[in-house]
């Protein structure tokens, strides 16, 4: 079955810092979304995004379907910003069932 | 409009006992999805169902676990004669028909003692 992969794993940064986090998957893939799992284990849809580039406030989101990747920018990043951040695909074998990366745990220190 | 509902939030059984999740998914969605997320790892797919029918069960262990989503009422997994493994965060999704973003709920995190 489809692999969907995150990087880096982990990521510590200051407050202000801003960052890049990619998510690769292994064949196509119909629809993308980006979550954020906040540290009380609450699941914030961020972006859905099978393709094209995207923004809400602070954070953006790009997706080169062509290619087999996606991008999160997180931009001046707050403790609030800390948590898990997962990438999910549906493959195009149109299951209807998302397929969830590994995650990018990230930390932002004050 | 209220999100996508789930309880008990927190829910704690005994080995060998019956745990039943809820979910309500958002107004207007008749798709459910469930998925577990065992600790430190990311979310798995377990059932897709839409409004008394069971679409996809590819990701249900075959025995102990089941799944409903009845013409009126919320959608139910349950998991009978529960084990330490089945610990668990238990995640609900909807959708709206024809639409494939998913609107997740908060959760049930299910401890077996």
């Amino acid at each position: 079955g489809i692999q969907v992969e995150q990087s880096p794993p982990d990521l510590i940064l200051q407050e202000g810092a801003n960052s890049t986090l990619r998510c690769n998957f292994s064949d196509s893939v119909n629809n993308l979304q980006w979550f954020h799992q906040n540290p009380w284990g609450q699941l914030i849809n961020l972006f859905y995004i099978p393709s094209g580039t995207k923004q809400n406030g602070r954070l953006s989101a790009t997706t080169v379907a062509t290619e087999r990747y996606s991008l999160l920018y997180i931009s001046s990043s707050q403790t609030t910003d800390s948590g898990v951040y997962f990438c999910a695909v549906e493959p195009s074998s149109g299951t209807y069932k998302y397929i969830f990366g590994t995650g990018t745990r990230l930390k932002v220190l004050a | 409009n209220a999100g996508v509902m789930q309880n008990p939030r927190h829910l704690v059984r005994r080995r060998g006992q019956e745990a039943r999740l809820r979910c309500s998914p958002m107004k207007g969605h008749s798709h459910v999805y469930w998925y577990r997320q065992l600790p430190e790892e990311g979310l798995k797919f377990m059932v897709y169902l839409q409004k008394e029918n069971i679409i996809d069960e590819s990701g249900m262990p075959k025995e102990r676990f089941s799944a409903e989503f009845p013409k009126e009422g919320p959608s139910i997994l349950r998991i009978q004669q529960v084990v330490r493994g089945d610990s668990a965060a238990y995640f609900c999704a909807s959708s709206p028909p024809a639409a494939y973003e998913q609107y997740f709920g908060p959760g049930t995190r299910l401890t077996v003692t």
